[in-house]
């Protein structure tokens, strides 16, 4: 069974700060991931989308990377802001027997202080 | 595009009452997925369909759940009888085969079952 976990569970970093998150899964065979946005009271926002084949992909100040080989992707935000405030989460999709499933992380809470 | 729509936004019911949850896909998208998020879960899958077709139910929690899509453009999911444990945000996304599958996502529906 695909299970994703996400480290640290809440982050708070200064303004200006580069820093990363990371997920983890324990299925290796998998279609993509994907990296979401979620403001309180909010849906998700999707970020980034890495396919199987590829090692990163990046968004303004946003880098998203991917090793499968070691069950690991890490978001990458450069020069933090407080509008970068949000949770942040991770979704693997497919994996043996999980066809189209999208599993989620639980989550890391960002807090940007100005 | 105007995304996924989803309705209501709030319902607030009493135990034993029926709910039903909507949702508009984004258009052209041909999956379609439900989830549940509450604090203690977080995000669960709940079922996904392909071209209008039920794929994966398994996420559904018991039969008081079900769901359809007779089109293309719209989905519902029912609750009946509602409980008070039913209590969560429920959230529709869609997304394309011809595009990596990136998952779109509505702004749910805050269901509170009293």
């Amino acid at each position: 069974k695909q299970e994703v976990t996400q480290i640290p569970a809440a982050l708070s970093v200064p303004e200006g700060e580069n820093l990363v998150l990371n997920c983890s899964f324990t299925d290796s065979a998998i279609y993509n991931l994907q990296w979401f946005r979620q403001d309180p009271g909010k849906g998700l926002t999707s970020l980034l989308l890495i396919q199987s084949s590829q090692r990163e992909q990046t968004s303004g100040r946003l880098n998203a990377s991917l090793d499968k080989s070691s069950g690991r992707s890490t978001l990458y935000i450069a020069a933090s802001q407080p509008g970068d405030s949000a949770t942040y989460l991770c979704a693997a999709r497919g994996g043996r027997g999980y066809g189209q499933n999208f599993v989620f992380g639980p989550g890391t809470r960002l807090s940007v202080l100005p | 595009d105007a995304g996924v729509i989803q309705s209501p936004r709030h319902e607030v019911t009493e135990m034993g009452q029926e709910v039903t949850l909507r949702c508009k896909p984004i258009s052209g998208h041909d999956y379609l997925f439900w989830y549940r998020q509450t604090m203690m879960r977080g995000l669960e899958l709940l079922i996904y369909f392909n071209n209008n077709v039920p794929i994966d139910d398994s996420g559904m929690p018991e039969d008081r759940f079900s769901a359809k899509m007779p089109n293309a453009s719209f989905s519902t999911l029912k609750i009946q009888p509602s409980e008070p444990r039913d209590s969560a945000v429920y959230f529709c996304a869609s997304s394309s085969g011809t595009s990596y599958n990136e998952q779109f996502f509505g702004p749910g529906t805050r269901l509170t079952v009293l």
